[in-house]
C-alpha cells in the first residue's frame, strides 16, 4: 500500500522567513496530494492541493511542488506570519483512500 | 451548512469495555474515513467507506476494532475490550468522492 514520509517532523523559522515542508510518496499510481493544516486543538483544513497532471499550484504565500519521476512534493509557505503555527500534514491518494504523513509541526518564531 | 459531528466529544472508559463512537458526515458526502490521532501523532487511517462499495479496512490496528456505515450515512467505530492504548483522538472525516475531506471534530477516548 501507499506510505507517505514527511520531513522534518519538526521546523522553526524566524516569522518573515520561508518555510519548507517535503513529502515522499511509494504507490506511482497517486494522483492526488492535499496538505492539511492542524491548528492546536482543532481539527484538520485543507489548506492546498495538487494532481499528478500539474507540477506547481500557488495561493498567495503557500505553494506545492510535485515531482511525479522522484515521487516527492513540497509545501513552500513565504512570508510566514505567527499564524502559521500549526501541525501541516501531507497526503496522498492511494486508490480511494487518503494516506497522511506523520505532519510537521511548524513554530514561528518572533 | 452542517459540518462533519462526532459524539461524544470525550468518552472515558474502564480498560476492558466496550465503546462506541458515532459519525454523521455531511450529507451527499459518498466518501467516510475514520482516523486515529494519538498525542501529538500524525493521522493513522482505520477505515474507509465509498458509497455502497465493501469498506477497506486495511488499517485497523486489531479484530478489536469494527466500524460500520448504515444507509451510507451515519457510521459507528466499535472497540471492543478497550486497553489502554487505544487511548487518542479518532478523527471522522467525509468527502464527496476523493476530494477535500472535512473532518469533525473528533472523540478523545481515554481509557483508565
Amino acid at each position: 500500500g501507499e506510505n507517505v514520509e514527511q520531513h522534518p517532523s519538526t521546523l522553526s523559522v524566524q516569522e518573515g522567513d520561508s518555510a519548507v515542508i517535503k513529502c515522499t510518496y511509494s504507490d506511482s499510481a497517486s494522483n492526488y496530494f492535499p496538505w492539511y493544516k492542524q491548528e492546536l486543538g482543532k481539527r484538520p483544513q485543507l489548506i492546498i492541493d495538487i494532481r499528478s497532471n500539474v507540477g506547481e499550484k500557488k495561493d498567495q504565500r503557500i505553494a506545492v511542488t510535485l515531482n511525479k519521476t522522484a515521487k516527492h512534493f513540497s509545501l513552500h509557505i513565504t512570508e510566514t506570519q505567527p499564524e502559521d503555527s500549526a501541525v501541516y500534514f501531507c497526503a496522498a491518494r492511494e486508490d480511494d483512500k487518503i494516506i497522511f504523513g506523520k505532519g510537521t509541526r511548524l513554530h514561528i518564531l518572533p | 451548512g452542517a459540518g462533519v459531528s462526532q459524539s461524544p466529544s470525550n468518552k472515558v472508559t474502564e480498560k476492558g469495555k466496550d465503546v462506541e463512537l458515532r459519525c454523521d458526515p455531511i450529507s451527499g458526502h459518498t466518501a467516510l474515513y475514520w482516523y486515529r490521532q494519538s498525542l501529538g501523532q500524525g493521522l493513522e487511517f482505520l477505515i474507509y467507506f465509498q458509497g455502497n462499495s465493501a469498506p477497506d479496512k486495511s488499517g485497523l490496528p486489531s479484530d478489536r476494532f469494527s466500524a460500520e456505515r448504515t444507509g451510507g450515512s451515519v457510521s459507528t467505530l466499535t472497540i471492543q475490550r478497550t486497553q489502554q492504548e487505544d487511548s487518542a483522538v479518532y478523527l471522522c472525516a467525509s468527502s464527496f468522492s476523493v476530494r477535500e475531506q472535512y473532518f469533525g471534530p473528533g472523540t478523545r477516548l481515554t481509557v483508565t
